[in-house]
């Protein structure tokens, strides 16, 4: 079955306490997004991949970092995690640039307290 | 800062009716635009693309371009309980990845 995995699909950590969310594709896309969702502000771009080892700025990049070294997988890394990184963060991919029918994983409400 | 924007309901329509969504953008470079649906608590589904002025019909779905007003809309013909969900509106330029979404429109489906 084709699909976008997150894992955990649920955490909470408490402030400074490095963290990494996990995304894989099996559907071999090229392009992989990471966005995180809050109330009132919608689905915002952090980082994204157009390819292995290519990673560019979203958004609101900020205290987020992101790898790219094998085309399934696209980690999301918080350094050191801050309560307002408290929110829902999806993963997606693509295959197709200009069409771009994004597959989005279940997603993770990460909690930092 | 490109900006997305919707109107962020509830947007209330009796079954069978015409749902008719909007969307507006800033950035008139943007070439691609998208509709995603998302029910509560799950992630966003691909509803239709367009890239072209002019209405794309897809089902009971219909997207409408317009570039020169920067305009973007979303018809749901037929509106049945199902469709009660949150309509997210997108917009990318081409040649990037660079995706922004409006904050969505709930939408709910009176039986």
């Amino acid at each position: 079955e084709a699909q976008v995995t997150q894992n955990p699909r649920y955490l909470i950590t408490v402030t400074g306490k490095k963290l990494t969310v996990t995304c894989s594709q099996n559907m071999n896309h090229e392009y992989m997004s990471w966005y995180r969702q809050d109330p009132g502000l919608g689905l915002r771009q952090i980082y994204y991949s157009m390819n292995v080892e290519v990673t560019d700025k979203g958004d609101v990049p900020e205290g987020y970092k992101v790898s790219r070294k094998e085309k399934r997988n696209f980690p999301l890394i918080l350094e050191s995690p801050s309560p307002n990184q408290t929110s829902l963060y999806f993963c997606a991919s693509s295959r197709d640039q200009r069409t771009d029918t994004q597959y989005f994983g279940p997603g993770t409400r990460l909690t930092v307290l | 800062q490109k900006e997305v924007e919707q109107n962020s309901g509830p947007l209330s329509v009796p079954e069978g009716a015409i749902a008719s969504l909007n969307c507006t953008y800033s950035d008139r470079g943007s070439q691609s635009f998208f509709w995603y649906r998302q029910y509560s608590g799950k992630s966003p589904e691909l509803i239709m693309f367009i890239y072209s002025n002019g209405d794309k019909e897809d089902g009971r779905f219909t997207a409408q371009l317009n570039k020169a007003s920067q305009y973007v809309s979303l018809l749901i013909r037929d509106s049945q309980p199902s469709d009660s969900a949150t309509y997210l509106c997108a917009v990318k330029d081409f040649g990037n990845e660079k995706l922004t979404f409006g904050t969505g429109t709930r939408l709910t489906i009176i039986p």
